[in-house]
């Protein structure tokens, strides 16, 4: 079974621009989560989407938003990027029927922001 | 508001030692817990999880944790490390039972192996 699976893996963009990141899920999964990895801040969950609905959300500017697609596809937008925004950011999916499915994890993007 | 502390940041140990990796959280409702291992340049791989049961758990690569819930802990550990064992290791929790998968992850433990 493949598994999941990110576009693209490295990023460069200038500041103020925006930016939209891709990820396809294991197949027969339904959620999508995007978490940011920095190192100063570490891991933190964004949103994640289940059934094209958002489910939940974590504590980012509205510059972040994502969405999902009936294959379960997502894509997560940052718009007029900021310095700051620089990081890893990776997609889980999962079957999600209960918080303690397990996640599985891409290999991330590596968006640089200058 | 849900908290989770890996109380070491950097963990060196030689090849074939004992390890422990240390993990409090703090919650105000019951939690899942887990423990996560990226190596360089890759996603998160899931070692274990404690969802309910007995409060010892074991994973994948011989690694086994013991959830204590009078101390909140949920730490990780390892009779004997390889070289292969270094990489970044995570501790997490989610909220037991509820619809969505978000996970709060601790800052992370960076285990060296050497030889």
């Amino acid at each position: 079974k493949a598994g999941v699976t990110q576009t693209p893996r490295y990023l460069i963009k200038t500041r103020g621009q925006q930016v939209t990141l891709s990820c396809s899920p294991i197949s027969g999964h339904r959620s999508v989560s995007w978490y940011q990895q920095t190192p100063g801040q570490g891991l933190q969950f964004l949103f994640e989407y289940f059934s094209e609905t958002q489910r939940n959300k974590g504590n980012f500017p509205g510059r972040f938003s994502g969405r999902q697609f009936s294959n379960s596809r997502s894509e997560m937008n940052v718009s007029t990027l900021e310095l700051g925004d620089s990081a890893l950011y990776l997609c889980a999916s999962s079957l999600a029927r209960t918080s303690g499915n397990e996640q599985f994890f891409g290999p991330g993007t590596r968006l640089t922001v200058l | 508001a849900q908290s989770v502390t890996q109380l070491d940041s950097q963990v060196p140990v030689f090849e074939e030692a004992p390890v422990e990796l240390r993990c409090n959280y703090s919650s105000s409702v019951s939690v899942y817990l887990f423990w996560y291992v990226q190596y360089p340049n890759q996603g998160l791989q899931l070692l274990l999880k404690y969802l309910s049961g007995s409060t010892l758990v074991k994973g994948i690569n011989g690694f086994e944790a013991e959830f204590n819930k009078s101390q909140t802990s949920f730490h990780l550990r390892k009779p004997s490390v390889h070289i292969s064992d270094t990489a970044e290791y995570f501790c997490a929790v989610s909220t037991a039972n509820q619809a969505g998968t978000a996970l709060i992850f601790g800052k992370g433990t960076t285990l060296s192996v050497s030889s």
